[in-house]
Formats: structure tokens, sequence, C-alpha cells
């Protein structure tokens, strides 16, 4: 079964820094890779996903993340994070039986 | 543009209680799924639900719990006694077409609290 790991339990940046969130996944098929933003008590966002095609994917709210199939990882990139950034994010791939496994997040936490 | 909606945001009940959290989900979609999060731990899979039967579920997902899909827009999860350890937020998600290429989209949750 396919699985994920997050390295980063907790990443604190400045506003204003670059961010990047590492992903590595384990699967044995082309994977299809998505990155979700959880908010405190809130549920599951969308950023961004990768299924084929170009590498570097764009997603919502100036983030992007890029796929390195030699390296197995999909990791989330922004070049100037902001306050509002600050919240739970989790790395998940999908394999061909429907299931999603999630890695166990990265808490980003923004100083002033 | 629709989303996935979960009823109710919180549920407190009583150890050995019966449970039943609803979902509505994106209404042209096919697939629907259950996910888990104990506080402070991953979201963990709990079960895919396709064409009115399971498609898949995970070791979590043991006979305490069912799914139905009532009529055409609910989707439940009951838990027929609930433990201590299914206090979690539990995620709704759908997703519109057969092949894993396509987004599950995620409904805001709900706490479920077991005393």
């Amino acid at each position: 079964a396919q699985s994920v790991t997050q390295p980063d339990i907790h990443i604190t940046v400045s506003e204003g820094a670059s961010l990047e969130l590492r992903c590595n996944y384990s699967y044995g098929a082309t994977p299809y890779l998505f990155w979700y933003v959880q908010s405190p008590g809130q549920g599951l966002q969308l950023l961004l996903k990768y299924f084929s095609g170009d590498t570097l994917v764009q997603g919502i709210k100036g983030f992007e993340a890029e796929f390195k199939r030699s390296q197995s990882s999909f990791n989330l990139r922004k070049p100037s994070v902001h306050w509002s950034d600050a919240a739970e994010y989790f790395c998940a791939v999908a394999g061909n039986n429907n299931d999603m496994r999630f890695g166990a997040g990265t808490r980003l936490t923004v100083k002033p | 543009e629709p989303e996935v909606t979960q009823t109710p945001s919180h549920q407190v009940t009583q150890m050995g209680q019966e449970v039943i959290l609803r979902c509505v989900p994106i209404s042209n979609h096919l697939y629907f799924y259950w996910y888990r999060q104990i506080l402070g731990q991953k979201v963990e899979f709990l079960v895919s639900f396709y064409n009115n039967e399971i498609s898949e579920k995970s070791e979590i997902f043991d006979d305490q719990f069912s799914v139905e899909r009532p009529d055409g827009s609910n989707f439940t999860l009951k838990i027929r006694s609930t433990k201590l350890e299914d206090s979690a937020m539990y995620f709704c998600a759908s997703k519109g077409r057969g092949a894993s290429m396509d987004t599950q989209y995620f409904g805001p949750g709900t706490r479920l609290t077991v005393l």
C-alpha cells in the first residue's frame, strides 16, 4: 500500500521568508499526489495536486510543489510566507484502490 | 462552488451509545469516503463507497462501523457502540470520476467526543 512521510513535524519561519515543506512517498506505480492545508478547527483544503505532465505544479495561495520521481518526493514551496499561512499541512498519495494515505502533517508557525 | 457538508459539527456521546454522522457529498459525485483524525495525529482512511457498496476499508473500520447512502443525497457513518478511543474528527469526502485521477473534496468534519 502507498504511504507518505513528512519528516518535519513543526517548522517556524519568519513572515516574508521562503518556505519548503518536505514530503516523501512510497508507491509502486505512478502516484497521484496532493497537498492539503488545515487551519485550526477547520477541514482540509486542497492546495494543489499532481497527476501527470509538468512536474512543477502551481496551486492556490501562491504555493507550488515539484514532483521528483528519482527522489520519491513532492515538496511544497512558497517564495514568501504570510502570517495567514500558519496552519497544518498534509501531503497525501492516492492509490488505485481509491483510498488516500496522508502524512503525519507539518505544523507551520509564522513569526512576525 | 459546490461543497461537501457534514452534520453535526460537534457530537458528544456516552461510551456504548450509537452515533450517526451525516454527510452530504457534492451532488454529481460518485465516490464517497470517511476519514478519521484523532487529535494531534494524522488523517486516517476508514472506508470508500461506490455504487451502494463498500469498495475499500482499512483495518480501523471494524464491525462497529457501518456506512450507508440512505437516499440520493446523504452518506452516513454509524458507530454502533462508541468507545473512548473513537473520539476524533471525522471527515467525509467525495469524488467525481472513477479513476484515481480526480480530487477528493473534504467536508469540514464532525468532532466526536465520547465520554
